[in-house]
């Protein structure tokens, strides 16, 4: 069975402070990492997959597959930032499977 | 990128009665799928849409309660019958185009 797990259900930072968000996964095959992220009163977007291995808003994020991880991170949080965020996976079939999601906040 | 709107945006019903959510795509998608987001929890699946025939449902849902239809690329139904007010959830539809996985609004049912 696949799944996903993000230990903090709220983080807060302050501006300009590192930030990370936990995910750990597992799969027995080999999956597709995403992270999601939905901001206030707006629908669910793709931030960025493990794929793409692009930077999106200053997020990185390295699968890991020793230590099945795929950690979200940013070197300099901002207010903007402010959001739920979800990491999810998927398989052959295409659907997704999602982490319980973190809200992280950014305080001025 | 895939544009996906979803009808009614909310609703309250009563319990014993049936809401349909429409699903609209604005270009044809590969695959689309039907999630459920109860208060304070994460997204769940609820099935996959499959054009042309039966819904394909994960574990812990069922046609009786949830039918589905899909009669083309760009549109689909998911109908929440005889509820509960265990079934107060926001019910997202999505689409996948070019490999990458668009949502619609949401719609946020409240059943009293």
């Amino acid at each position: 069975a696949q799944r996903v797990t993000q230990p903090e259900k709220l983080l807060s930072v302050f501006k300009g402070a590192p930030v990370e968000l936990k995910c750990n996964y597992s799969y027995s095959g080999s999956p597709e990492l995403f992270w999601y992220v939905q901001y206030s009163r707006q629908r669910l977007q793709l931030l960025l997959r493990h794929i793409s291995r692009e930077s999106i808003k200053g997020f990185t994020a390295d699968l890991n597959k020793g230590e099945t991880s795929f950690h979200l991170k940013k070197p300099f949080a901002q207010e903007e930032d402010s959001a739920m965020y979800y990491c999810a996976l998927t398989g052959s079939a295409r659907q997704l499977t999602f982490g319980s999601g973190t809200q992280l906040t950014v305080l001025p | 990128s895939a544009v996906i709107s979803q009808k009614p945006s909310r609703d309250i019903c009563q319990r014993g009665t049936s809401l349909t959510i429409q699903c609209q795509v604005d270009s044809q998608v590969t695959m689309m799928f039907w999630y459920r987001q109860q208060p304070g929890q994460s997204l769940t699946l609820i099935a996959t849409a499959n054009q042309g025939s039966e819904a394909t449902y994960e574990s812990g849902f069922v046609i009786d309660k949830f039918p589905i239809s899909r009669p083309n690329l760009t549109f689909s139904t998911l109908t929440v019958s005889n509820m509960s007010p265990e079934d107060s959830s926001i019910y997202l539809c999505s689409g996948i185009e070019a490999a990458e996985q668009y949502f619609g609004p949401g719609t946020r049912l409240t059943v009293t």
